[in-house]
């Protein structure tokens, strides 16, 4: 158990839905990062948050949306589902010095219909 | 452009074999940071191991090592008397350098299968 918890693990719905991927990180880890696991685009990274601000954006698309809140917790908003939007969503978490190891959530399994 | 290249997509190893999994990487920041996540079929990424490019010794964490070598940019993992839950996808990364006290998000290679045989 990594300590990164991600609801939901499996997530099926149609195009053009709307659905919300949550994230709770390990216990005093500040950062978290969300990852994005297709077949053709391997893991891509998405977005950052440090204490509550973005810090980084990757391939993120304007569809997505992310957010982390006071409590450190953090969503992934994805909006206007399109088929190749079915992939394993990966939250992660670490703490902030350099050599600390970012530790992955089981991943939330979304398949768009 | 920071890079890592997993040059092998699938490998097989006996059982109780050692095996070495091969990454190289590219970046221009003197600070970074390589590590080997393993991902079985379940899905789960499993943090493996971690080499700091300052460390002068080669990691190591139970049957796990980093083979280390800075000059040619390599960051091979060997993984000792492999087992049957050692199959498994492997993917190599490398972290980018600190942003203002937040740490850098994780690049990675495109993985490599890796299937052990009893």
């Amino acid at each position: 158990d990594s300590g990164v918890t991600q609801t939901p693990k499996h997530l099926i719905t149609a195009t053009g839905q709307r659905v919300t991927l949550r994230c709770s990180p390990r216990s005093g880890d500040l950062s978290v990062y969300w990852y994005q696991q297709s077949l053709d685009q391997g893991l891509q990274f998405l977005i950052q948050y440090y204490n509550g601000e973005e810090r980084a954006k990757g391939n993120i698309l304007e569809r997505f949306s992310a957010q982390q809140f006071p409590d450190l917790h953090s969503e992934l908003n994805l909006s206007s589902l399109e088929l190749g939007d079915s992939a394993l969503y990966f939250c992660a978490s670490s703490g902030r010095m350099f050599q600390d190891t970012i530790y992955f959530g089981e991943g939330s399994w979304l398949t768009v219909v | 452009a920071q890079k890592i290249t997993q040059t092998q997509p699938g490998m097989f190893v006996q059982e109780k074999e050692a095996v070495t999994l091969d990454c190289t990487y590219d970046t221009s920041d003197q600070s970074y940071g390589l590590f080997w996540y393993k991902q079985p079929s379940s899905g789960e990424m499993i943090f493996l191991i971690y080499q700091g490019s300052y460390d002068e010794q080669n990691a190591t964490e139970g049957r796990y090592s980093l083979n280390f070598q800075k000059a040619r940019k390599s960051a091979n993992l060997v993984i000792s008397a492999s087992q049957l839950g050692d199959s498994a996808m492997y993917f190599c990364a490398m972290r980018e350098g600190n942003y203002g006290g937040s740490q850098g998000n994780l690049i990675f290679g495109k993985g490599t299968k890796l299937s052990v045989k009893p």
